[in-house]
């Protein structure tokens, strides 16, 4: 089974900021990695897929990139609405899997 | 309206069942893998198990093998989830999702299972 390994586990920011989360797994997953926002009360929400591929709709602050093990998920300006969690995911085989997430809060 | 409705949960005692309903509406519902992921209030998404389109192939997380069958109605539209078995762990809210290539892209709001005598 494949575990990803998700960091930090939670992070403060301010508006403005720029954030990056990583996420480790524990093999080669070929770029077979989704990036999720959760707000609460909410389901979650795909903003990244195939590590780097940008949703239609989600604004361009938002970028993802890696490949292997190792992947990246940015927001290079924070925005009030970006204060949420967020999971990578991988599809690479089964069973899938989740990061344990990071939460974002406002600093 | 292209959307996922779960229903289903409720508050059931350990070693019981349950069975969770996912109506999809306004798309080609057989068309898709459908899942069931869930997630303990306050902590992190756990993938359970997903279906494909006319439901010969099944795939099931380790936790709940055995105990969880998904299953699907493509005449109803529906996908389902039978909870057997249960225990306090598998305390959680339940959401269906639908899958467009590699990813999750539609999601219910999801339905909460709380097992507790």
């Amino acid at each position: 089974d494949i575990q990803l390994t998700q960091s930090p586990s939670s992070l403060s920011a301010s508006v403005g900021d720029r954030v990056t989360i990583t996420c480790q797994a524990s093999r080669d997953i070929a770029k077979n990695l989704n990036w999720y926002q959760q707000k609460p009360g909410q389901a979650p929400k795909v903003l990244i897929s195939d590590s780097s591929k940008l949703q239609i709709g989600v604004p361009p602050r938002f970028s993802g990139g890696g490949s292997g093990t190792h992947y990246t998920f940015t927001i290079s300006s924070l925005q009030p609405e970006d204060f949420a969690t967020y999971y990578c995911q991988h599809y690479d085989n089964v069973p899938i899997s989740f990061g344990q997430g990071t939460r974002l809060d406002i600093k | 309206e292209v959307q996922l409705v779960e229903s289903g949960g409720g508050l059931v005692q350990p070693g019981g069942s349950l069975r969770l309903s996912c109506t999809a509406s306004g798309f080609s519902f057989s068309s898709h893998w459908m899942h069931w992921v869930r997630q303990v209030p306050g902590k992190g998404l756990m993938w359970v198990s997903r279906i494909n389109g006319d439901g010969t192939t099944i795939h099931d997380a380790d936790s709940v093998r055995g105990r969880f069958t998904i299953s699907r109605d493509n005449t109803k539209n529906t996908l389902y989830m039978q909870l057997s078995g249960l225990r306090a762990e598998d305390t959680a809210v339940y959401y269906c999702a639908r899958q467009f290539l590699g990813y999750f892209d539609l999601w219910g709001r999801g339905t909460l299972v709380t097992v507790s005598s």
